[in-house]
């Protein structure tokens, strides 16, 4: 079935430094991919996506490239601020019978320390 | 322009009591989703509405959970009796359309003791 992987949390990084969440998936067809962000007793909100493969997903400053040889979607930033603290979330909606259903990583939580 | 707006936020119940949520979609907002997520997992899917009728309700432990969307814009989740492993934050999401961007409520934080 459709799924997807995240690496595992949590990630630290000091304030400025580059980062990365590893995000692969298993999908029939052609799915759409997703990185959502859930801040602080907030919902989730979307933070960037990508349709098709080699599309590049970009918000924020935040990035994603849409890799079918890799089945990956990793999620990057060049310079983290503490204001970034939050959990990430891959998603998938499944390609050829797309109804919307989001297939979710399990989250990585990122802590961006001053 | 409002969000999707759940209550309550919290509730705390006893096994084999019964509860209720409620979500009020963007205004305009066709489908209507209801997640389930457990504590360091990513949110489930239960119940899809396409205005008042589901379209998926394959993951919804129909045993014991239902839903309904009646006049096609709120929604209530039910779980009557609920279990220990329910414990669980229920998101709501809408969208225009079921291929169009979803939109997250805050969710409703559940806890089964």
């Amino acid at each position: 079935g459709n799924s997807v992987t995240q690496m595992e949390g949590p990630v630290t990084l000091s304030e400025e430094a580059f980062l990365t969440i590893n995000c692969t998936y298993t999908a029939t067809g052609y799915p759409s991919l997703f990185w959502y962000v859930q801040y602080p007793g907030e919902g989730l909100q979307l933070l960037l996506k990508a349709t098709k493969a080699d599309d590049k997903g970009s918000n924020k400053g935040f990035e994603a490239t849409y890799r079918k040889e890799t089945t990956s979607f990793h999620l990057e930033k060049g310079s983290v601020q503490v204001s970034d603290s939050a959990v990430y979330f891959c998603a998938l909606t499944h390609g050829s019978s797309n109804t919307g259903k989001l297939i979710f990583g399990q989250g990585t939580t990122l802590q961006v320390k001053p | 322009e409002a969000g999707v707006a759940q209550s309550p936020r919290y509730k705390i119940i006893e096994k084999r009591q019964s509860v209720a949520f409620w979500c009020n979609p963007i205004s305009g907002h066709a489908t209507l989703y209801w997640y389930q997520q457990i504590l360091g997992q990513g949110p489930k899917l239960l119940i899809q509405f396409q205005n008042n009728g589901v379209v998926d309700d394959s993951q919804l432990p129909k045993d014991r959970f239902s839903a309904e969307r009646l006049k096609g814009v709120d929604s209530t989740l039910k779980i009557q009796p609920a279990k220990l492993e329910d414990s669980a934050v229920y998101l709501c999401a809408s969208s225009l359309e079921p291929r169009n961007i979803q939109y997250f409520g805050a969710g409703t934080r559940l806890s089964v003791l």
